[in-house]
């Protein structure tokens, strides 16, 4: 079993749908969980960071964390063709490396 | 401001040639990683430097080597290129691994060997 697992999609979804992007993980150490969004023949740009469980929220994203579950979800509400790219998730426990999901590939049609 | 700064963005090498990858980043950050991506397969760590003079071997280090030349700089090198090592390679940086700190990437090197 990886350590981080995440639906590889690809996923479509018409412009102004709700989109959730989950990952699940298996190691209870990690404590720091981000979001990055990857356009095509891009690097990976950061996008949202949550250190606690809980939901944080950033304009049109939402990230939520549940520890228990061991499982972080990204919302994005209205969203765009702009938002058409990897989505990846990443963790890190204190003083280690991080861990990246494999990337959920959204494709967001006008 | 640049960020992370690597090169060249595209190569094409034939088995068995030898080339070095280049990263610099401005942020002043501590710790520098080499990453590839294939698909499917997500990002996997080839090394790391946590600080200026040390480096560690991530989850995929065979075929590689790597200098960190100074706080700035981490170049990769691949001493005897395979077609398995066809891939997109990204550096990377971040501050120490703690609270409120994340990882910053450049814009990839996409290699391929023949």
């Amino acid at each position: 079993q990886k350590e981080v697992e995440q639906d590889p999609g690809p996923l479509s979804v018409p412009e102004g749908a709700i989109v959730s992007l989950n990952c699940t993980y298996s190691n209870s150490a990690f404590q720091y969980f981000m979001w990055y969004r990857q356009y095509s023949r891009k690097g990976p740009e950061l996008l949202m960071y949550t250190y606690s469980s809980g939901n944080k929220e950033d304009g049109r994203f939402t990230a939520q964390v549940d520890k228990s579950s061991k499982y972080i979800s990204l919302f994005i509400r209205d969203s765009q063709p702009s938002d058409s790219a990897t989505y990846l998730c990443a963790m890190m426990a204190y003083g280690q490396n991080f861990v990246f999901g494999p990337g959920t590939r959204l494709s967001v049609l006008p | 401001n640049a960020g992370v700064t690597q090169t060249p963005k595209f190569q094409v090498l034939k088995t068995g040639q030898s080339m070095t990858l280049q990263c610099a980043q401005d942020m002043n950050h501590n710790s520098m990683y080499w990453y590839r991506q294939d698909p499917g397969m997500g990002l996997r760590l080839i090394y790391y430097s946590a600080s200026e003079g040390t480096t560690d071997k991530g989850e995929v280090p065979n075929g590689y080597n790597v200098s960190r030349l100074n706080k700035r700089e981490f170049s990769l090198r691949l001493e005897s290129a395979a077609p398995s090592q066809t891939s997109v390679y990204f550096c990377a940086s971040s501050q120490p691994r703690g609270p409120g700190n994340t990882i910053y990437f450049g814009e990839g090197s996409w290699l391929t060997v023949v």
